[in-house]
This record gives structure tokens, C-alpha cells and sequence, in this order.
């Protein structure tokens, strides 16, 4: 079946440092692939989606990558902010089957001191 | 921006209760999701439902079931809470393949 595997937080980082939160997949067929963030308190948000093999999805300075070969979509932002705090879900969408049901990894945790 | 509304953002209730949780969507989605939200365990999925009057489990259904009489509603049922039923509980909808969007949430407490 789906699954979808996060790296262990929680992350803390201090204000303009270099992000990366790991995320690999399985899947059958060619799924597409998302990061949601949950800000505190509240539900969750798209973030960003890659659809096909070598996308990248990019929004608000963050970007991911999906490399089929790796079987990963790794987020990555250049200089993170105090406001980037929230929590952070990996998932995936198998295009194969008769239902669109995304797969959410355990979601990480990421703080950000001033 | 379609938009998810959930009745509550907290709730307390007391064990044996029966609880209603709603979720309501402005954008004549065909797909509905309730789950639940624990710390380490990320998001899980309980009931979903394709179609008005359709419903599927999910991953952790027992103790729930869920209603969906007409396409912008869809309600889950905690038949007689219990306090491992505490939880984040939070609704999606989607479009065919789009990607969801989620409400803010409701924290229960079941005491």
C-alpha cells in the first residue's frame, strides 16, 4: 500500500537558516505529491504539489522536488523566518485506484528562533 | 476559496455521550474526509464519502460512524464518547483529484 515516511523532529532553527525536512514515499503507479503546514490552531494548508516526475513545487520561498528515482520529495526553504513555525505534512495522492485519498506522512514539528 | 466549516473549535463531553461533529463545504465538493489528529501519529483517516448517502471507512472507523444526506454536509458520530476519543478532529472536501482543503478543526475533550 501507500505510505509515507518524514523525517523525526521536532526542528528548531534560528531565523534566516537553510531548511530541509526529508520525505520518502511508496506508492504503486505515479502519484502526486504535497507538503501541507499547519499553522498553530489552525487547520491544514496546501503548501505546495508536484504532479509528475521532476516537478518542483514551489510557494511562499519553499520548494520540493519530485525525484522518482529517490522516490523522495524533500522540502527545502533558503532562509527561514520566525512566521515558518508550524507543522508540516508530506503526502500523496496514487493515481491509480477509483478514490483520490491522500496519504499524509506523521507530520515535524518546525520552530524558528528570533 | 472554497471554504470548510467546522461547527465547533472546541468541544467538551462527558464519556457515554453521544457527540456530533459537523462539517460543512461551500463549493459542491464530491468528497468529503473526516480525521483525527494526534501528536506522533500525524493524521489518520476515520470515514470518507464520495456521493451523498455514500460512505467508506477509513483507517481507524470503529467507534464512528458518519452521515451525509445532503453533498455540503457531512457529519461524524462518536456514538458513546470515551476519553480515547480526545482528539483533533479535522474535515477535508476535494474535487476529483484536486487537493484538499481542510477546516480549522475541532479539539474535543471527552471527560
Amino acid at each position: 500500500g501507500n505510505s509515507v515516511t518524514q523525517m523525526e523532529g521536532p526542528v528548531t532553527l534560528s531565523e534566516e537558516a537553510f531548511l530541509t525536512i526529508n520525505c520518502t514515499y511508496t506508492a504503486t503507479g505515479y502519484p502526486s505529491l504535497f507538503w501541507y503546514v499547519q499553522y498553530p490552531g489552525e487547520g491544514l494548508q496546501l503548501l505546495l504539489k508536484a504532479t509528475k516526475a521532476d516537478d518542483k513545487g514551489s510557494n511562499k520561498g519553499f520548494e520540493a522536488t519530485y525525484r522518482k528515482e529517490t522516490t523522495s520529495f524533500h522540502l527545502e526553504k533558503g532562509s527561514v523566518q520566525v512566521s515558518d513555525s508550524a507543522v508540516y505534512f508530506c503526502a500523496l495522492r496514487s493515481l491509480t485506484g477509483a478514490n483520490s485519498k491522500l496519504t499524509f506522512g506523521k507530520g515535524i514539528t518546525l520552530s524558528v528562533r528570533p | 476559496d472554497v471554504k470548510v466549516t467546522q461547527s465547533s473549535r472546541y468541544l467538551v463531553k462527558r464519556t457515554g455521550e453521544k457527540v456530533f461533529l459537523e462539517c460543512v463545504q461551500d463549493m459542491d465538493h464530491e468528497n468529503m474526509f473526516w480525521y483525527r489528529q494526534d501528536p506522533g501519529l500525524g493524521l489518520r483517516l476515520i470515514y470518507f464519502s464520495y456521493d451523498v448517502k455514500m460512505k467508506e471507512k477509513g483507517d481507524i472507523p470503529e467507534g464512528y460512524s458518519v452521515s451525509r444526506e445532503k453533498k455540503e454536509r457531512f457529519s461524524l458520530i462518536l456514538e458513546s464518547a470515551s476519553t480515547n476519543q480526545t482528539s483533533m478532529y479535522l474535515c477535508a472536501s476535494s474535487f476529483g483529484g484536486t487537493g484538499y482543503t481542510f477546516g480549522s478543526g475541532t479539539r474535543l475533550t471527552v471527560v
